[in-house]
């Protein structure tokens, strides 16, 4: 149980295009969800909480009309970046805690370049 | 604020004992963590230790944690070429418990 998917696992795309990431919880349902970005040899940095049917809670320096976070549903967060640039190229990983809050559940990551 | 450090390389021969040490700061921390993640891969969940615990032991891993000096640590006992991995300490932050700061990763290299 307690399983997390992301799609797409890996995306190419030009500069100026957006692109949208999904994270599913595949057997529970997760009011919250967090955003991770990832920079190579270098540790998750916690990007925003994403609560189901509200507003998300952005971290300090991340800009939230960059990175939009629609948590619709209690299985579904999905991350947009938007006017993507090569410096948000990155592997960005969500995460799903559980039912009973106990622990975060880390989906696989999606690895996004952009050109 | 939040600091969560950890060594960032450890190289063990197969079927040796690996320890891996990390330090954090918030005092108020619940819970502590430990996640392995292999390349391309996400987060795995190893083991976790509630705060007012010294050691929490779970088949061939073993947690240490000296709240008093902030120092958490994993063995894991018979290292396996497939324990090559990167492996983060992260740590609760203050009252959200579910909210979380990762140290830096420590990357574990087996050799035969």
């Amino acid at each position: 149980g307690a399983v997390v998917s992301q799609h797409p696992s890996w995306v190419i795309c030009k500069s100026g295009t957006s692109v949208k990431i999904e994270c599913r919880s595949l057997d529970f349902q997760a009011t919250t969800m967090f955003w991770y970005r990832q920079f190579p040899k270098q540790s998750l940095m916690l990007m925003a909480t994403s609560n189901e049917g509200s507003k998300a809670t952005y971290e300090q320096g991340v800009e939230k009309d960059k990175f939009l976070i629609n948590h619709a549903s209690l299985t579904l967060s999905t991350l947009t970046v938007t006017s993507a640039h090569p410096e948000d190229s990155s592997f960005y990983i969500c995460s799903a805690l559980g039912e009973r809050e106990e622990t975060q559940y880390f989906g696989p990551g999606t690895r996004l370049l952009v050109l | 604020g939040e600091d969560v450090e950890q060594s960032l390389f450890l190289s063990v021969r197969e079927g040796d004992s690996s320890v891996i040490n990390c330090t954090y700061t918030d005092s108020s921390s619940t819970y502590l963590y430990w996640y392995k993640q292999e390349p391309g891969a996400g987060l795995q969940l190893l083991t976790y230790i509630f705060s007012n615990m010294d050691m929490k032991q779970d088949q061939r891993l073993t947690v240490l944690l000296n709240k008093k000096d902030k120092h958490l640590s994993l063995r894991i006992a018979d290292t396996q070429t497939g324990d090559s991995a990167i492996y983060f300490c992260a740590e609760s932050i203050g009252s959200n418990d579910y909210k979380l700061s990762f140290g830096a990763g420590t990357t574990v290299t087996v050799r035969a």
